[in-house]
């Protein structure tokens, strides 16, 4: 069972644009939404995070859409730039039923930005 | 060093030989993951060590896996008996404490190649 489904999975933009990446989750347990950047050959990174009871969280050219009562959120990336281009991962964190603090992962977007 | 240390980088091993990543947790850090990222897939969940408590192990995908964490720092990730779908990269995270919105920092992974 996948509880966390991202799309798109590739994403093409051009310079300046703004790639929106989605994602939806099933657990209510779910407690924190992080997002993470990966560029090949080097683990994912901690881009920006939120908690659900802000609707939204910016923190330079990336910004958080969160809408609790849908399961859903999302990942705009103002003014994007060539140096974007990346694989990006919404994930989700929360108490499992197997009695851990799991972080569970979508399965990635990779969005390139043309110059 | 002060990031989450996995070694080797690179693995290439026979099929049906066994197997040992390390993972060097950020020193304090109380929290350990391994995750699995097959290409164009997300990051699977394997285990999950907290503290001295029992770990999560509902993520291994089958009895050839298995993990152990030597006095709260230290992890070994051991894949018996190999097999080509094992040929992923495999990656470790550690977080301070368990609480959800603490921030899961990740190695940059030991990818495994079983030929």
């Amino acid at each position: 069972q996948q509880q966390v489904k991202q799309s798109p999975q590739s994403l093409i933009v051009q310079k300046g644009g703004i790639p929106i990446i989605n994602c939806a989750y099933e657990n209510t347990a779910f407690d924190y939404f992080p997002w993470y950047q990966q560029f090949p050959g080097k683990g994912p990174a901690l881009l920006i995070a939120i908690r659900p009871d802000v609707s939204e969280k910016k923190e330079g050219r990336f910004t958080i859409s969160f809408n609790k009562s849908a399961k859903q959120f999302s990942l705009h990336i103002m003014d994007s730039q060539p140096g974007d281009s990346a694989t990006y991962f919404c994930a989700a964190k929360g108490f499992s039923g197997a009695g851990s603090y799991q972080l569970t992962f979508g399965k990635g977007t990779k969005l390139s930005v043309i110059p | 060093g002060a990031g989450v240390s996995q070694s080797p980088s690179n693995k290439v091993t026979e099929k049906g030989k066994d197997v040992e990543l390390r993972c060097d947790p950020i020193s304090g850090h109380t929290a350990l993951y391994w995750y699995r990222q097959s290409l164009g897939q997300g990051l699977e969940f394997l285990i999950y060590f907290q503290g001295n408590s029992a770990p999560d192990k509902s993520g291994l995908p089958s009895d050839r896996f298995s993990a152990e964490r030597t006095g709260g720092s230290v992890s070994t990730l051991t894949i018996q008996r190999t097999q080509q779908e094992d040929s992923a990269v495999y990656l470790c995270a550690s977080s301070l404490v368990a609480r959800t919105n603490t921030e899961a920092f990740f190695g940059q992974g030991t990818r495994l190649t079983v030929v």
